[in-house]
């Protein structure tokens, strides 16, 4: 059964640091991975996906990365700004199930001015 | 384009009665998965639809159902509410046209069981 972790659960920065987030999962059998970033009470809005084949994706002041033989992920804010406090997620995607998403249990990430 | 639409925003409901979200694809996108997130148990898969038909389901009791129509506008149903129902229900949607099988989220429905 395929199980995503994320650490840590809440992070809080100051700001312009540059910060990691990670995520693993169990089974590496994964078709892509996604990171999410979700504002308090809002949906989610897509940040980054990374095809199982790809090693990583880039978009502004966001990096992310894939090791698939270890099972991990890292998402790469640089500059920190207060605008970036919310809720990160990752999520998984498995070959024969569709459009099914497993998720982390998301870092609250909070920058301070 | 225009993003992924759920109605209605927010439902208030007592227990025992039942309730129809409704969630609008991104036009194209033929992909419609059905999320609920609650505080203790995060984000949890409910069911995903696929031109008309039901692709996948999560570990949810028969009282959660959905369907989608031919225009890919998807609805879930939830039957005898409980306590417990309470949560965000998230749609998203995919085009499942390729490789590149990219999510995007609606903006969520509140349901609050009394």
């Amino acid at each position: 059964k395929q199980e995503v972790t994320q650490i840590p659960a809440a992070l809080s920065v100051p700001e312009g640091e540059n910060l990691v987030l990670n995520c693993s999962f169990t089974d590496s059998a994964i078709y892509n991975l996604q990171w999410f970033r979700q504002d308090p009470g809002k949906g989610l809005t897509s940040l980054l996906l990374i095809q199982s084949s790809q090693r990583e994706q880039t978009s502004g002041r966001l990096n992310a990365s894939l090791d698939k033989s270890s099972g991990r992920s890292t998402l790469y804010i640089a500059a920190s700004q207060p605008g970036d406090s919310a809720t990160y997620l990752c999520a998984v995607a498995i070959y024969n199930q569709g459009g099914k998403l497993i998720f982390g249990q998301g870092t609250e990430l909070s920058v301070k001015p | 384009k225009a993003g992924v639409t759920q109605t209605p925003r927010y439902l208030i409901k007592t227990r025992g009665q039942q309730v129809t979200l409704s969630c609008s694809p991104i036009s194209g996108h033929r992909s419609v998965s059905w999320y609920q997130q609650t505080p203790g148990q995060g984000l949890q898969f409910l069911f995903e639809y696929f031109s008309e038909t039901q692709r996948n389901k999560g570990n949810f009791p028969g009282r959660f159902s959905g369907r989608q129509f031919s225009n890919s506008r998807s609805e879930m149903n939830v039957s005898t509410l409980e306590l417990g129902d309470s949560a965000l229900y998230l749609c998203a949607s995919s085009p499942w046209d390729s490789d590149y099988n990219e999510q995007f989220f609606g903006p969520g429905t509140r349901l609050t069981v009394l």
